[in-house]
C-alpha cells in the first residue's frame, strides 16, 4: 500500500450524517481510482478522478455521492444522509503502468 | 469488461505449490490477464499480469493457454501468509479494474 493514504481507517456514522473519507496518493499522481467492497463481495470501481476533473463516474450511485480531487490536496469522497447500506470498506488506488497500487482503506459503519 | 469464473475456494498445504485456476472464455485480443490478491482487511495487491506468453516474478507465475481462453496462477510453494482472495481480471491497458468473487485461499500449516 506503499504511496496511497486514506484517513481515517475507522469511521463510525449514524444514519443521516455525512461521511468524509480522504485520499493522498503519493506526489507525483494526478489521477486515483475509488472502490467501494461490501462485506463478502469483490471490490467495485466507484470513479476515477484526475486533478479538477472527473474522467468516469459510471460507478458511482447518482444520489448521495460525490468525489473531487482539487488542485490541492487530498481526494475526497463524500456521502450525504449515510444508509446502513453504505456501509462498506471504501478503496482508493493510483495506477502506474499495468499496476494499481491500493491504499488501505476505509471501513465505514453506520448505526 | 470480459467476465472471469474462479473456484470459490481452494485449499492448500503450506510449503507446497498451488495452481488457481481461471477462465476467461470471452477474453478479446486487447485483454491483459490480471491477478490481483486481497490479505484479510487490506487492500488488494498486485500479483502478476500477462498478455499471451508465461511470466514468472519474485511472487508467482502465470501459465497462459494457447487460446487465451484459461490461465493458472501458480504459487511455488505456499505460506500462511498466502492465504488471501485471489482475483483473476481482465483489463485493457489504462483502464477501471473490474472484480469478481474470486478464490479464497486457505493455507493448511
Amino acid at each position: 500500500n506503499a504511496g496511497v493514504m486514506q484517513n481515517p481507517r475507522h469511521l463510525v456514522r449514524r444514519r443521516g450524517q455525512e461521511a468524509r473519507l480522504r485520499c493522498s496518493p503519493m506526489k507525483g499522481h494526478s489521477h486515483v481510482y475509488w472502490y467501494r467492497q461490501l462485506p463478502e463481495e469483490g471490490l467495485k470501481f466507484m470513479v476515477y478522478l484526475q486533478k479538477e476533473n472527473i474522467i468516469d463516474e459510471s460507478g458511482m450511485p447518482k444520489e448521495r455521492f460525490s468525489a473531487e480531487f482539487p488542485k490541492e490536496g487530498p481526494s475526497i469522497l463524500r456521502i450525504q444522509q449515510v444508509v446502513r447500506g453504505d456501509s462498506a470498506a471504501y478503496f482508493c488506488a493510483i495506477a502506474r503502468d499495468h499496476e494499481q497500487f491500493f491504499g488501505p482503506g476505509t471501513r465505514l459503519t453506520v448505526l | 469488461d470480459a467476465k472471469t469464473t474462479q473456484p470459490n475456494s481452494m485449499e492448500s498445504n503450506e510449503e507446497e505449490p498451488v495452481h488457481l485456476p481461471c477462465n476467461h472464455s470471452t477474453i478479446s485480443g486487447t485483454d491483459y490477464i490480471h491477478w490481483y490478491r486481497q490479505l484479510p482487511s487490506q487492500g488488494p495487491e498486485y500479483v502478476i499480469h500477462g498478455l499471451t506468453s508465461n511470466v514468472n516474478n519474485r511472487m508467482a507465475s502465470l501459465a497462459i493457454a494457447e487460446d487465451r481462453k484459461s490461465s493458472t496462477l501458480i504459487l511455488h510453494r505456499a505460506t500462511l501468509r498466502d492465504a488471501a482472495v485471489y482475483y483473476c481480471i481482465l483489463r485493457e491497458r489504462g483502464d477501471k479494474l473490474t472484480f469478481g468473487t474470486g478464490t479464497r485461499l486457505a493455507v493448511r500449516p
